[in-house]
């Protein structure tokens, strides 16, 4: 299948900065990137749908200003995490297809914000 | 809307035993798509096996097979000679037919064991 790479793997940042994580098809171009939030134990919930060039479509309850989706080429998308506080740490993880295929997953950013 | 329901939180099976996961599910669509992913403890989620609705021949992948029954929205796995390394959360999805932006829409997961 085809690859999504994600990066960092895992992240600790401070409260209050800005945390950057990079997703990217390295073997095709990604029309359509999915960012998800995984708590522990629990399912994936989709949090916003990036179209290459194209403002993120956001999930209802997900703050848009808080997490900055990017995706300004069809090969890499990214999500910014602002001024990030405790509650923001979680598991990300991204998704992206072309046009109809299957979408394949990035490994996951473990994000903890001290 | 479209749901997906994973009835069984936890599962536990013996070392070559066969395993059968269950999932339901609500649409009002015709076609779409039905998967099983797998997500190990290294949180990567693997794609397991996939389903297309039009498709009366249930989908199999060496050890994976599925129980489609589309009129009773229910799409289970069955996961046959169960290895140590089948030990995972599984997720039962769907995805609605066409369109780049479709999303999968995950049920809650089910925690498989796998007994030596």
């Amino acid at each position: 299948g085809a690859v999504v790479s994600q990066h960092p793997s895992w992240v600790i940042c401070k409260s209050g900065t800005s945390v950057k994580i990079e997703c990217r098809s390295l073997d095709f171009q990604a029309t359509t990137m999915f960012w998800y939030r995984q708590f522990p134990k629990q399912s994936l919930m989709l949090m916003a749908t990036s179209n290459e060039g194209s403002k993120a479509t956001y999930e209802q309850g997900v703050e848009k200003d808080k997490f900055l989706i990017n995706h300004a080429s069809l090969t890499l998308s990214t999500l910014t995490v602002t001024s990030a506080h405790p509650e923001d740490s979680s598991f990300y993880i991204c998704s992206a297809r072309e046009v109809n295929t299957e979408a394949f997953f990035g490994q996951g950013t473990r994000l903890t914000v001290v | 809307a479209q749901t997906v329901t994973q009835s069984q939180p936890e599962m536990s099976v013996q070392e070559a035993e066969t395993v059968t996961l269950s999932c339901t599910y609500d649409t009002s669509e015709s076609d779409y798509y039905l998967f099983w992913y797998k997500q190990p403890p290294s949180r990567q989620m693997i794609l397991v096996i996939r389903q297309e609705a039009y498709k009366q021949q249930n989908a199999t992948e060496n050890r994976f097979s599925v129980n489609f029954q589309k009129a009773a929205k229910s799409f289970s796995l069955k996961i046959s000679d169960s290895q140590l390394g089948d030990a995972a959360m599984y997720f039962c999805a769907y995805r609605p037919y066409g369109g780049a932006t479709n999303k999968l829409i995950f049920g809650t997961g089910t925690l498989l064991a796998v007994q030596p």
